[in-house]
């Protein structure tokens, strides 16, 4: 099993859509949790930090669940340029402070 | 402040053949690592290392080498090139400790193909 998995998709959606992806861990002890945006052909960019209580930052809206072990992250009223892979992050904090990522969902937002 | 920087962007090399990825960052951050990524597979660690002097290695370090002389920079070896270790290969920094890890500042990728 995966770390980390995510749904690959492509979502796609209509520009006005919400849409949601999920991703679960199997690290129980993980502390830290991310949502990153990779665009196509370009490098992974920090998307939002993902809070116990949950967090919103405009449109996006991410939540943790820590007994399921599961990450999702809401995008409201759908861009075109929101188009890209959605990539989810886990810090387990041991001692090596390595990131795990998840392998993406890929997003296509059409007209 | 230019970042975390690569070169060279792409690369194709012959089986059996070495050669060094720059990488360098100008942030002052203690913390790089080398990931390759690969189609389906997500981001994979290569080799990390949280200050000058100080390296370990990650999930796949097989074929690869690093050392960390200055705080700036942290090339990635590879030492004799195999078909397996094509693949875009991204660097990062980052702050170290306190959870700051999690933000990490990705450089440009290297595409590279082994023939």
């Amino acid at each position: 099993r995966k770390e980390v998995e995510q749904d690959p998709g492509p979502f796609n959606v209509p520009e006005g859509a919400t849409v949601a992806f999920n991703c679960t861990y199997s690290n129980s002890a993980s502390q830290s949790f991310f949502w990153y945006r990779q665009d196509c052909r370009k490098e992974p960019k920090l998307l939002m930090s993902v809070y116990s209580s949950g967090n919103e930052d405009g449109r996006f809206t991410a939540q943790l669940n820590r007994a399921s072990q599961y990450i999702s992250l809401l995008i409201r009223d759908s861009k075109l340029s929101d188009s890209a892979t959605y990539l989810c992050v886990v810090n387990p904090r041991d001692s090596s402070y390595k990131l795990i990522f998840g392998s993406g969902t890929r997003l296509l937002v059409r007209p | 402040n230019a970042g975390v920087t690569q070169t060279p962007k792409f690369q194709v090399l012959k089986t059996g053949q070495s050669m060094t990825l720059q990488c360098a960052q100008d942030m002052n951050h203690e913390y790089m690592s080398w990931y390759r990524q690969d189609p389906g597979m997500g981001l994979r660690l290569i080799h990390y290392s949280v200050g000058a002097g100080i390296t370990d290695q990650g999930e796949v370090p097989n074929g690869y080498n690093v050392s960390r002389s200055t705080t700036e920079d942290f090339p990635l070896r590879l030492l004799s090139a195999a078909p397996s270790q094509t693949s875009v290969y991204f660097c990062a920094s980052s702050y170290y400790g306190s959870g700051g890890e999690g933000e990490q500042f990705f450089g440009p990728g290297t595409r590279l193909t082994v023939l």
